[in-house]
């Protein structure tokens, strides 16, 4: 089945500094890769998300880049706030599997004002 | 609109115990999921329903773990009986159509289970 690795656990920025999130997958019929933003206690919620006939979406300050060949897709987020701060998720899905999402492991992270 | 709902929130109990957690999904949506997230992991599928029939439950622990979703609305998780490894929170998730993997998936709050 899908695999999916997701780097680093734990990313500290300062405010306003960037942050990238990296992760792989291991099926290459995986097609669809969303994002999701995780608060302390409360849901995981979609912030972004990229189809394999796509190299890159942008959304205000959040952008995926996706690398089908290397088989590698990555969040960033520039400009970052204190708000930000949370624990992100990349996931895969293959269109053939139904509709699972097979999730990362998940990145904490910290913005420093 | 309302997001899907989850209750209870939190829940401890012994091992060996049942226990039992609900969920409602946004309004009409057809696919609903429930999902496992043990700490410091992500949230990893049990079982997918469409409407109320079962889509995949292939990660699903079916010893101890059932899931029904009557006339293909809400729907209650049960796990009997309940092992110290079932500590997690347990997502609830819904999607419009959920026969295209490109769907967006909605969670509910969760439900925090500690087995002592």
């Amino acid at each position: 089945g899908e695999n999916v690795e997701q780097h680093p656990s734990t990313l500290s920025v300062q405010e306003g500094d960037s942050a990238v999130i990296k992760c792989t997958y291991s099926d290459s019929a995986s097609n669809y890769f969303p994002w999701y933003k995780q608060e302390l206690g409360k849901r995981p919620q979609l912030i972004i998300d990229i189809r394999s006939n796509v190299g890159e979406k942008k959304d205000q300050r959040i952008a995926v880049t996706l690398n089908k060949t290397a088989k590698h897709f990555s969040l960033h987020i520039t400009e970052t706030q204190p708000e930000d701060s949370a624990v992100y998720f990349c996931a895969a899905s293959i269109e053939t599997s139904g509709s699972r999402l097979t999730f990362g492991e998940g990145t904490q992270l910290t913005v420093n004002p | 609109e309302a997001g899907v709902a989850q209750s209870p929130r939190y829940k401890i109990i012994e091992k060996r115990q049942s226990v039992a957690f609900w969920c409602n999904p946004i309004s009409g949506h057809a696919t609903l999921y429930w999902y496992q997230q043990i700490l410091g992991q992500g949230p990893k599928l049990l079982i997918q329903f469409q409407n109320n029939g079962v889509v995949d439950d292939s990660q699903l622990p079916k010893d101890r773990f059932s899931a029904e979703r009557l006339k293909g609305v809400d729907s209650t998780l049960k796990i009997q009986p309940a092992k110290l490894e079932d500590s997690a929170v347990y997502l609830c998730a819904s999607s419009l159509f959920g026969y295209m993997n490109t769907d967006t998936q909605y969670f509910g709050p969760g439900t925090r289970l500690t087995v002592l």
